[in-house]
């Protein structure tokens, strides 16, 4: 596609509920990033996943948060059972190596936790 | 640790006034070093950035940059602002190699321009 392309595009959900976010990379992209903007915290990293190798998650906030990449394009980003805290923009950004790997942000998710 | 620090929170100023944004940045190793823009219901888009050479780069927007490696400093500037350049900017930063690649940001600047 032309670009990162993130969906839905508003979540409201209730406390303790699982949630499910999803984001399509720019085509051909091999590395594809989770990144939370939230008040008070910024932008902070989430996961990275780069190609066939391990994703580095060293970013996720508790075990409530995974993520998966299905073919070496989609992601989605799950949050189970949902708190109040979780409460933010979840973006989602892709690069490549060629042109040396800038990264492209989706418009995001804004994650309402009721 | 590594991290990011933006002087500035929030900036006020009158159309054609100059822009100066501070960025400071701790990391271990050679960086890139980005400047992020939001505007106003939009998406971050890439400003500009620095991955080496001339440590004085130019953006889209007549915004500009210096990398000052002596002060792990990499400060916005632009000589004229323009009430369209409200938005909040961010300064970020990874490894230059084999660093995973994400992006450690800075808390961000909020910039109004008065018309």
């Amino acid at each position: 596609g032309a670009g990162v392309s993130q969906s839905p595009s508003n979540k409201v959900t209730e406390k303790g509920k699982d949630v499910e976010l999803r984001c399509d990379p720019i085509s051909g992209h091999t590395a594809l990033y989770w990144y939370r903007q939230s008040l008070g915290q910024g932008l902070e990293f989430l996961i990275y996943f780069q190609g066939n190798s391990a994703p580095d998650k060293s970013g996720l906030p508790s075990d409530r948060f995974s993520a998966e990449r299905t073919g070496g394009s989609v992601s989605t980003l799950t949050i189970q059972r949902t708190q109040q805290e979780d409460s933010a923009v979840y973006l989602c950004a892709s690069s490549s190596t060629v042109g040396g790997n800038i990264q492209y942000f989706g418009a995001g998710t804004r994650l309402s936790v009721l | 640790a590594q991290s990011v620090s933006q002087h500035n929170h929030h900036v006020i100023l009158s159309e054609a006034a100059s822009l100066e944004l501070g960025c400071n940045y701790s990391y271990g190793g050679t960086v890139n070093l980005f400047w992020y823009v939001q505007y106003p219901g939009q998406h971050l888009q890439l400003l500009l950035k620095y991955f080496s050479g001339d440590p004085l780069v130019k953006g889209i927007k007549g915004f500009e940059a210096e990398f000052i490696k002596s002060k792990f400093s990499f400060n916005l500037r632009k000589p004229s602002v323009q009430w369209s350049d409200t938005a909040e900017y961010f300064c970020a930063v990874n490894g230059r190699h084999n660093q995973g690649g994400k992006l450690i940001f800075g808390q961000g600047t909020e910039l109004s321009v008065k018309p």
